[in-house]
């Protein structure tokens, strides 16, 4: 059963205190996505991956972490200088991101992990 | 407008009728998205249409693309309760050698049995 998952889909976290988002994927696709989507808005990109040991900021990067050592495995981590981290966070993937491989940039969404600070 | 900028925000119709959503957006595109969110869930990818497209259809949705408006539009026929939704177009944008996706801030739709 391929897709990409999302742990956990709640979490409470304590002003202060880093935690870290779990999102897997067994579709062996390339690239790998964390956004952030805030009520009634649209998705911002946070930090994304085109291939292992690889990652890049996206618009929004500041108090977050990724880490990309596995294919199928995108962490991310919410640290203590993320002023506003009370959010829905969204990881996705595709088949690659990478300009030559323009036909294939549909994105695939996990459930999504809601944190909230306490 | 922004970079993908949905319009309405909201859109309440009965079942049965026809919904229409547009996207506007500013620089070029290599092609345009549309994705599907029902309430606290992810997305799921409704349809592609290509730059040097002008109409897409899959099953009851429809898109087209103006590039030289730089608009689209969503049209989903003889709509269903199971359609309420936000739908959200994303353009997808050439940046340093990768691509990537500007997401708008959607179109809640509501359809009312």
């Amino acid at each position: 059963d391929g897709g990409i998952t999302q742990s956990p889909k709640y979490l409470f976290r304590k002003e202060g205190q880093n935690v870290t988002l779990s999102c897997e994927q067994n579709l062996n696709h390339d690239a790998m996505y964390w956004y952030r989507q805030d009520p009634g808005q649209g998705l911002r990109l946070i930090y994304y991956s085109q291939i292992v040991n690889d990652f890049q900021k996206g618009d929004i990067a500041e108090g977050y972490s990724v880490s990309r050592e596995k294919k199928e495995s995108f962490p991310l981590t919410v640290t203590s200088a993320q002023k506003n981290p009370t959010a829905f966070y969204l990881c996705a993937s595709s088949i690659s991101g990478l300009v030559f491989a323009s036909s294939y940039n549909e994105q695939f969404f996990g459930p999504g992990t809601r944190l909230t600070v306490l | 407008s922004q970079q993908g900028e949905e319009d309405p925000q909201a859109l309440s119709i009965q079942e049965g009728e026809n919904a229409t959503m547009n996207c506007s957006y500013k620089t070029s595109i290599n092609n345009l998205q549309w994705y599907r969110q029902n309430s606290g869930r992810g997305l799921v990818h409704l349809i592609l249409i290509r730059s040097n497209e002008r109409e897409k259809h899959s099953g009851r949705l429809r898109v087209t693309l103006d590039t030289s408006k730089k608009s689209s539009s969503l049209l989903i026929t003889a709509s269903r309760a199971a359609d309420t939704a936000s739908y959200f177009c994303a353009t997808e944008l050439t940046q340093g050698g990768s691509e990537k996706l500007v997401f708008g801030k959607g179109t809640k739709l509501t359809v009312n049995p």
